[in-house]
């Protein structure tokens, strides 16, 4: 059972539009929140991040929000730009002390600006 | 700076050979990962490492085995191929407990087996 899910597969949105990309998790242990982009043919590359002590962080075009009690994030990129067109991932890493900065994730949403 | 180097980038197996993928990183860092991506199933983990001379399962590890002999190396053996190991492989590596460093991920390899 996946515990990060990514629920839309595929987005498509206008240059200069916002693209909103949604994740939800189901266990309670997830304390911080990363969002990847991934291009063909190369590794995911580390976007922005979250920890659960905050509901929102920012970083130039791109915001990510925290739900905690709705166990629900998003990442917002304002505005959307064709260089933008990748697939996301979401991922969770949980509260544990155990070694390992382990992360679960998400199975992407694949994101098509058109110009 | 090369960051994460894995070799080769693209193999062809038949069933029961082995093989053995190379991860290599130059940043000096304590954890490395290794990773399967399949379509509609995100990246998951297969082993991990938390320093030289340790490993330790991952999500789904069957099928697989690991080695750290060096620090910046990290070698993912498949001793007897199966069709359902067919993905793209990835390594990452991470510095060790700080986790707003996040994981720094290599180009993959994309792996077939017949």
């Amino acid at each position: 059972d996946q515990q990060v899910k990514q629920n839309s597969p595929s987005l498509s949105v206008q240059e200069g539009r916002i693209s909103i990309l949604n994740c939800d998790y189901t266990n309670s242990m997830f304390d911080y929140f990363l969002w990847y982009k991934k291009y063909p043919a190369e590794g995911p590359t580390f976007l922005i991040s979250i920890s659960s002590i905050k509901d929102k962080n920012e970083d130039g075009r791109f915001t990510v929000f925290l739900n905690k009690s709705a166990k629900h994030l998003s990442l917002h990129i304002v505005p959307s730009q064709p260089g933008d067109s990748a697939v996301y991932f979401c991922a969770a890493s949980p509260t544990t002390k155990a070694a390992g900065n382990k992360l679960t994730f998400g199975g992407g949403t694949r994101v098509l600006v058109k110009p | 700076n090369a960051g994460v180097t894995q070799t080769p980038k693209f193999r062809v197996l038949k069933t029961g050979q082995s093989m053995t993928l190379l991860c290599a990183q130059d940043m000096n860092h304590e954890y490395m990962y290794w990773y399967r991506q399949d379509p509609g199933m995100g990246l998951r983990l297969i082993h991990y490492s938390v320093g030289e001379g340790t490993t330790a399962k991952g999500e789904v590890p069957d099928g697989y085995n690991v080695s750290r002999l060096k620090k910046q190396n990290f070698l993912l053996g498949l001793e007897s191929a199966a069709p359902s190991q067919t993905s793209v492989y990835f390594c990452a590596s991470s510095n060790h407990r700080d986790r707003s460093q996040p994981q720094h991920f290599g180009d993959g390899t994309r792996l077939s087996i017949l």
